[in-house]
Order: C-alpha cells, then structure tokens, then sequence
C-alpha cells in the first residue's frame, strides 16, 4: 500500500463548477501538507501549504486537514479551464523532511 | 527574482553514460532537494542538500550522487544511465534549512535510449 493515496482521474467539470480533490494516507507522522498545481511538461507550483487540521483559505482555493481521517482535500471554486492541470498533493513528518507525493489526479475543466 | 532554475531542459544520453543535471536555487533559499518524476506519476524524492551536506536520501542507489556549493547551488549526477532513469527530474528550494513551501523548477527531462 502507498503512504499517500491519490484517484489519478481524469476528472471532468464543466466551467464554474466546484472541483474537489482528495488524499488519503497512512503514515500518522504526517504533519505538514501541500497541494500542487503541474501544467504538462512543468515543474509543480505550491498553491496551498497547511498545518495541522482545519481549513485554509486562499482566494478560490480551500484546503483541508482531518488528520483524525488521515484525509485532505482541496477545493477550487469558480473553476476556469485555465486550471485544467494536474494537482498533487504533498505531505513530511517534519519542517525539513522528503515531501511524500500522492500519484496527481487530472483535472479537465471544459468551457 | 528567477526563481527556481535548471539545466538544461531536455537532455538525450545513451545507457551506460554519465549525466550531470543543475540548479539553482530561488534568491535566498539554502536548501535544495532533488526528485524524479515518471511519466504519470507523483514526484519520487532522491535526496535533500542543505549546507553543503546530503541530509537525507530517498531509496535510490548510488548511481545517484549530488553536489551543494557554497552559492547554494546544487548538481544531480547519474552514473551507468539505464532505459529506466528515464524521467523528470526536479530540483526544489526552500528556504532557511526547512522544506515547507518549497518552490520547484521546470525540471529537466532526461531520455535514456
């Protein structure tokens, strides 16, 4: 079993809809998480960074933590097919520790 | 400010050769990390530098070596390149020794025939 669980889609919305993805994981250690954004062929840009469980808000992007679940989400509001990408999600034990990746999930947002 | 940057972009070796891959690091990040990421799948983490020093490695053999300089800057080699080092690879930078928020390249794309 993979420490961190990732649907890799291709999930399909249509534009303005909500996208919501999601991480499952293993390792209890975990305390640190991300989520990413890769376009094809680019390198992953950090969109949300959280700490501990709860909810992080950033202009339409929310995360969330339930590390009672060992679940995270993250959810796009008014989607855009500009955000048509791959999103990863990314969890370390500690502030300085290797990033454990999920697989990424496509997502296709169509106009 | 540049951000993260590698070099080069595309890179095509043959099995058996020796790759030096490069980065360097966003304005005043001191630590560097490299990944390698395969088609359709989520970044695998290879090792971390931070002053100079590898302080972790992930589970890849020691074909893979790196090298941190004084200026932060950072090099992935890979020795006796087989058809299966054919990847993505990333550098990250995160600043102050830590790796949260860590900010990654364009990566280099490495083809093995």
């Amino acid at each position: 079993q993979k420490e961190v669980e990732q649907d890799p889609g291709p999930l399909s919305v249509p534009e303005g809809a909500i996208v919501s993805l999601n991480c499952t994981y293993s390792n209890s250690a975990f305390q640190y998480f991300m989520w990413y954004r890769q376009y094809s062929r680019k390198g992953p840009e950090l969109l949300m960074y959280t700490y501990s469980s709860g909810n992080k808000e950033d202009g339409r992007f929310t995360a969330q933590v339930d590390k009672s679940s060992k679940y995270i989400s993250l959810f796009i509001r008014d989607s855009q097919p500009s955000d048509s990408a791959t999103y990863l999600c990314a969890m370390n034990t500690d502030s300085w520790g290797k990033f454990q990746f999920g697989a990424g999930t496509q997502v296709v947002v169509t106009p | 400010d540049a951000g993260v940057t590698q070099s080069p972009t595309h890179l095509i070796k043959t099995r058996g050769q020796q790759v030096t891959l490069r980065c360097s690091p966003k304005s005043g990040h001191d630590t560097v990390s490299w990944y390698q990421q395969a088609l359709g799948q989520g970044p695998q983490f290879i090792f971390q530098y931070y002053e100079e020093e590898e302080r972790q490695r992930g589970n890849f053999p020691d074909r893979f070596s790196g090298h941190q300089f004084p200026n932060y800057s950072s090099e992935l080699n890979v020795n006796a390149l087989l058809l299966g080092d054919s990847a993505l690879y990333l550098c990250a930078s995160s600043p102050q020794g830590g790796n949260t928020e860590a900010f990654f390249g364009q990566g280099t794309r490495l083809t093995v025939v």
